[in-house]
């Protein structure tokens, strides 16, 4: 199975900074992954899919970029609503379709 | 509007079988491109899939739970049934179904989880 790491565990940033998580693949992937945010308490929200397609209703602030193994999603300007745990996920192209997500990442207010 | 509604029960001993139900609206189970999963995740720990099925019936667990864990989907109830064998209070999670939507873009396939049920959870003690 495709293992997948992120990196950092849990970050702490500002108000209006630019926070960029890091997700890895063990095996080279193309970009079939996705990104979901999951708020304390609430339910998982998808993000991004494809690497790099924002989801419908998402703001334009988190974009998503990488191909192969390394991914990354950022937050271009940090908001309160945004603290959060994100979680990239990743699928295989052929049946039976796989999913895997990552351990996730952590993001406060500083 | 799309939803869905897992149930199922709050209290299982180890070595029970546990059976959840996931009740879905607006949306057919058998429309092509559509499918549902089933996600866990144990109290402050991370997400992990279990399993899900396609509306052609194709079914696929996770690797380390394959041996447990059986999928299935009654299109006229609008529903998907998970059962889990043996289960074990490691197993203690709050258990979310979730719709997967199929995009095709350039002739290649791609999935999202973009709507999910509330979540139930399941303790797992004698």
């Amino acid at each position: 199975d495709i293992q997948m790491t992120q990196s950092p565990s849990s970050l702490s940033a500002s108000v209006g900074d630019r926070v960029t998580i890091t997700c890895r693949a063990s095996q080279g992937i193309r970009d079939y992954l996705a990104w979901y945010q999951q708020k304390p308490g609430k339910v998982p929200k998808l993000l991004i899919y494809a690497a790099s397609t924002l989801e419908s209703g998402v703001p334009s602030r988190f974009s998503g970029s990488g191909s192969g193994t390394d991914f990354t999603l950022t937050i271009s300007s940090l908001q309160p609503e945004d603290v959060a745990t994100y979680y990239c996920q990743n699928y295989n192209s052929a049946p039976p379709t796989v999913f895997t997500f990552g351990p996730g990442t952590k993001v406060d207010i500083k | 509007q799309v939803t869905l509604k897992e149930s199922g029960p709050v209290l299982v001993k180890p070595t029970e079988t546990l059976t959840l139900t996931c009740t879905v609206s607006g949306f057919s189970l058998s429309k092509t491109g559509m499918g549902v999963s089933w996600v866990r995740q144990p109290p402050g720990k991370a997400l992990e899939w279990l399993a899900h099925i396609f509306s052609n019936d194709e079914k696929s667990y996770s690797t380390s739970l394959k041996s447990s864990l059986t999928i299935s989907k009654d299109t006229s109830k609008s529903q998907v049934v998970l059962t889990m064998t043996n289960m074990d209070p490691v197993d203690t999670a709050t258990y979310y179904c979730a719709r997967i939507t199929e995009t095709v873009l350039d002739d290649y396939y791609y999935y999202g989880m973009d709507v999910w049920g509330q979540g139930t959870t399941v303790t797992v003690s004698s």
